[in-house]
């Protein structure tokens, strides 16, 4: 079964400390995985592709197939990147989504 | 200016009645999904459809319907069926231009409460 594991609720850093949101994935195919960010009162939005291979905010997210993982990086937090993150993997014709990650950064 | 509205953004249901949450997308958008967000648990789909008059179930399709008699349009109704239906609803909208997925764009969200 198509399954999107996040094993961290909650991962608190200092701004400026490095920064890895966990995420994997069982799925018998290639797959397509994105992650998505939800910022205090706003709409859940996409952040990044794999497929594009793009930086987006200081993020990136590497598809390593051989451990199943997507886990998001950014070398340097900043208080605004506070937000929960949710990792998903497109599974024929919809999204899979995982449990979602909440980052809280601290001044 | 494009995008997915839903409304209304609360919603207050007493026990035994069914009650439709709106979803509205500009984006000229073939897919809509609806899923639901419960803390701890993701988003979790309810129902999908990839073109007009055609829909399928998600993971948690008991208590809920939906119809999809516009491309534009994908309301969904809580049923007196659905034995915990407190919630925040996301309606999303997709498309791929040129075989390539840019992923989901969400609306705002309704937030459904039991009385």
């Amino acid at each position: 079964a198509q399954r999107v594991t996040q094993p961290e609720k909650l991962l608190s850093v200092f701004k400026g400390a490095p920064v890895e949101l966990k995420c994997n994935y069982s799925y018998s195919g290639s797959p397509e995985l994105f992650w998505y960010v939800q910022y205090s009162r706003q709409r859940l939005q996409l952040l990044l592709r794999h497929i594009s291979r793009e930086s987006i905010k200081g993020f990136t997210a590497d598809l390593n197939k051989g451990e199943t993982s997507f886990h998001l990086k950014k070398p340097f937090a900043q208080e605004e990147d506070s937000a929960m993150y949710y990792c998903a993997l497109q599974s024929f014709q919809k999204l899979v989504f995982g449990t979602g990650t909440r980052l809280l950064v601290s001044p | 200016d494009g995008g997915i509205t839903q409304s209304p953004k609360y919603l207050f249901r007493k026990e035994g009645q069914n009650v439709t949450l709106s979803c509205e997308q500009n984006l000229n958008h073939d897919a809509m999904y609806w899923y639901r967000q419960d803390p701890g648990q993701g988003l979790r789909l309810i129902y999908y459809s990839q073109i007009v008059n055609d829909f399928q179930k998600g993971d948690i399709a008991e208590g809920y319907s939906v119809s999809r008699e516009k491309k534009e349009s994908f309301p969904l109704t809580v049923t007196s069926a659905q034995k915990n239906p407190t919630a925040f609803y996301l309606c999303a909208s997709s498309t791929r231009t040129g075989g390539a997925n840019y992923g989901y764009t969400f609306g705002s969200g309704t937030r459904l409460t039991v009385v």
